[in-house]
């Protein structure tokens, strides 16, 4: 079946420092991949998603890229701001269903 | 454009009780689904529909029930609540169809049963 490995955090950085958090998924076809956010006390919100492999995803400058012969699909930031603490989900889509990596918490400090 | 809208924000029940959480949107989704959020495993899902009269199980299906007779609302029915069902549920939409849609997200109900 599906399935989508994050890296365990939580991840602690101070500002201004480049962010990756890692992400490997299992799947059977072509699936489309996803960073979801969620900020404290919120639902989840999308951040970027590719839908091919090669595609690359970005949004607030944050980018990802599908890379299918490694199924990898990393998060990263050049330069983190505090306001980026949050828990991250990277995710696969196959259909209208969801799978769920656990999430990584990210904290950044001032 | 309230999107999605979930109530109770907050609840506790009593094992053995039943009750229903509540979810809406206002963007004429055919597809909604609920999860639970739990912490070290993610977001699973528990049912979904792809739309009004249409339901069917997700990963952890096991205590919920759920019905869809509008398009808009989608509640989840604990019928005897146990502890090992505390946590964070989420309701979600997206158009169906081709193409990737993207899901939006309710604000959650956390709910603890003692």
């Amino acid at each position: 079946g599906n399935s989508v490995t994050q890296m365990e955090g939580p991840v602690t950085l101070s500002e201004e420092a480049f962010l990756t958090i890692n992400c490997t998924y299992t799947a059977t076809g072509y699936p489309s991949l996803f960073w979801y956010v969620q900020y404290p006390g919120e639902g989840l919100q999308l951040l970027l998603k590719a839908t091919k492999a090669d595609d690359k995803g970005s949004n607030k400058g944050f980018e990802a890229t599908y890379r299918k012969e490694t199924t990898s699909f990393h998060l990263e930031k050049g330069s983190v701001q505090v306001s980026d603490s949050a828990v991250y989900f990277c995710a696969l889509q196959g259909g209208n269903k969801l799978v769920f990596g656990a999430g990584t918490i990210l904290r950044v400090k001032s | 454009n309230a999107g999605v809208t979930q109530t109770p924000k907050f609840q506790v029940l009593k094992t053995g009780q039943s009750m229903t959480l509540q979810c809406a949107q206002d963007m004429n989704h055919e597809y909604m689904s609920w999860y639970r959020q739990d912490p070290g495993m993610g977001l699973r899902l528990i049912h979904y529909s792809v739309g009004a009269g249409i339901t069917d199980q997700g990963e952890v299906p096991n205590g919920y029930n759920v019905s869809r007779s509008t398009t808009e609302d989608f509640p989840l029915r604990l019928l005897s609540a146990a502890p090992s069902q505390t946590s964070v549920y989420f309701c979600a939409s997206s158009q169906a169809g081709t193409g990737v849609p993207e899901q939006y997200f309710g604000p959650g109900t956390r709910l603890t049963v003692t």
